[in-house]
């Protein structure tokens, strides 16, 4: 089946730094892919869905110049949480869209700033 | 707007027993497609099923059944004999399809936690 990658899988940054998280998808191209942000004990919200080519399209309360979106490529998407603090500490999973009704989902980041 | 209630946030039950985990949902889409998601404690969300609003045909899969009913909104999950291993987190979601004002976002429910006790 098809396989979506997420690196890393785990970071630990101090507060006031970047860190970027790559998604790939590994077997298909996908020119639309979606970040989605889990809180603990938490379901999944969509922060926003990464056009290839073009900007990323974000949610009502997600900051764009916070959690910058790159999808250079049919297969790399980019996340990357600017001067991050410790209320950005999440769970971030991406996925991506091989057809409409057929989304594969990547193994998760999890992000802890100290 | 699109939405997806499960009104279970956990559910607790002793191995073998049947379990049916509820999901409602609401969308002014024609055309939407609705999934079920398993979440062990890696974290990583395991697909279960697919299904499109135009085919309400009930699927089984080994100890896995799902009931899509259009009338009432609901796209039920049981799991009959259950063990340990299927404790984890579930979520329904919902997928908006063609020509709607949701294509393509996926809108998940709270979830609902399963613990099953030896």
């Amino acid at each position: 089946g098809a396989v979506v990658s997420q690196h890393p899988s785990r970071v630990i940054c101090k507060s006031g730094t970047s860190v970027k998280i790559e998604c790939r998808s590994l077997d298909f191209q996908a020119t639309t892919m979606f970040w989605y942000r889990q809180f603990p004990k938490k379901s999944l919200m969509l922060m926003a869905t990464s056009n290839e080519g073009s900007k990323a399209t974000y949610e009502q309360g997600v900051e764009k110049d916070k959690f910058l979106i790159n999808h250079a490529s049919l297969t790399l998407s980019t996340l990357t949480v600017t001067s991050a603090h410790p209320e950005d500490s999440s769970f971030y999973i991406c996925s991506a869209d091989r057809t409409v009704d057929e989304q594969y989902f990547g193994p998760g980041t999890r992000l802890t700033v100290t | 707007a699109q939405k997806v209630t499960q009104a279970q946030t956990e559910i607790s039950v002793v191995e073998k027993e049947d379990v049916t985990l509820d999901c409602v949902y609401e969308t002014r889409d024609t055309t939407y497609y609705l999934f079920w998601y398993k979440q062990p404690p890696s974290g990583e969300l395991v697909f279960l099923i697919r299904r499109n609003s135009f085919d309400e045909q009930n699927e089984i899969s080994g100890r896995y059944s799902w009931n899509f009913q259009k009338s009432t909104s609901s796209f039920n999950f049981t799991i009959t004999a259950s063990q340990v291993v299927d404790s984890a987190v579930y979520f329904c979601a919902l997928k908006g399809g063609a020509g709607g004002t949701s294509y393509g976002k996926l809108t998940f429910g709270q979830g609902t936690i399963l613990t099953v006790h030896p």
